[in-house]
């Protein structure tokens, strides 16, 4: 299995452009999730999804758009790049039965976007 | 929603030394408390995990203890050495439907272990 990739690993963006960051998981996993982690910010969720076709905001959606029209892809849309949207992007996937023997968040490599 | 506060941010501890990471919750039924360990550059990954019905689990070095009535749980790592240097979040995550399954992290406590 190849888990939860990512690509890109690296991108630089100007203001006002806009790409889409990929995420893919071979695990068949329910739960598939973005966060962005800044420096002394800890890992804060962007949007999640609980299965194909449902998706929800997080903590800090404003700017990112997802859908789920598969249970293996969720991509993250920047619609407008801004300089505030410089992070480190992580795509995470997990279970969701609660019989299931770990709730464990499988991370991708993460995305690194810098946004000028 | 659940809150998750971390302590301390920065951790410096001698080789050989014990470490010592708190966090606190606010959603009491929140019953699946996970730690994971990000080295430099790398991508989070789980070293140890706890559910409610559990108040402590050892593996190895590592170990963890639940306070359900306080709603705090710590992560205890004995016999530091270099290479457990890296930033360690935890995190809880709920048993309610919907948004609760996704867990929420603290901001992360930076460990360095001087040789």
């Amino acid at each position: 299995n190849a888990g939860v990739t990512q690509t890109p690993k690296f991108q630089v963006l100007k203001t006002g452009q806009s790409m889409t960051l990929q995420c893919a998981q071979d695990m068949n996993h329910e739960y598939m999730s973005w966060y962005r982690q800044d420096p002394g910010m800890g890992l804060r969720l962007i949007h999640y999804s609980v299965g194909a076709g449902i998706t929800d905001q997080g903590e800090v959606p404003n700017g990112y758009n997802v859908s789920r029209s598969t249970t293996e892809d969720f991509p993250l849309r920047l619609l407008s790049a801004a300089p505030s949207q410089t992070s480190v992007y992580f795509c995470a996937s997990s279970y969701s039965s609660r019989t299931a023997l770990s709730y464990e968040q499988y991370f991708g490599p993460g995305t690194r976007l810098t946004v000028t | 929603g659940e809150n998750v506060e971390q302590h301390p941010s920065t951790l410096s501890v001698q080789e050989g030394d014990s470490a010592v990471i708190k966090c606190t919750y606010s959603d009491s039924a929140s019953n699946y408390f996970p730690w994971y360990k990000q080295e430099l550059g790398k991508r989070p990954q789980l070293i140890i995990d706890i559910r409610s019905n559990v108040g402590e689990k050892k593996d190895q070095r590592i170990a963890v203890t639940l306070n359900k009535t306080a709603k705090h749980f710590s992560l205890h790592i004995t016999e530091t050495q270099p290479e457990d240097s890296a930033v360690y979040f935890c995190a809880a995550r709920g048993s309610a439907s919907g948004g609760s399954y996704i867990p929420t992290f603290g901001r992360g406590t930076s460990l360095i272990v001087h040789p």
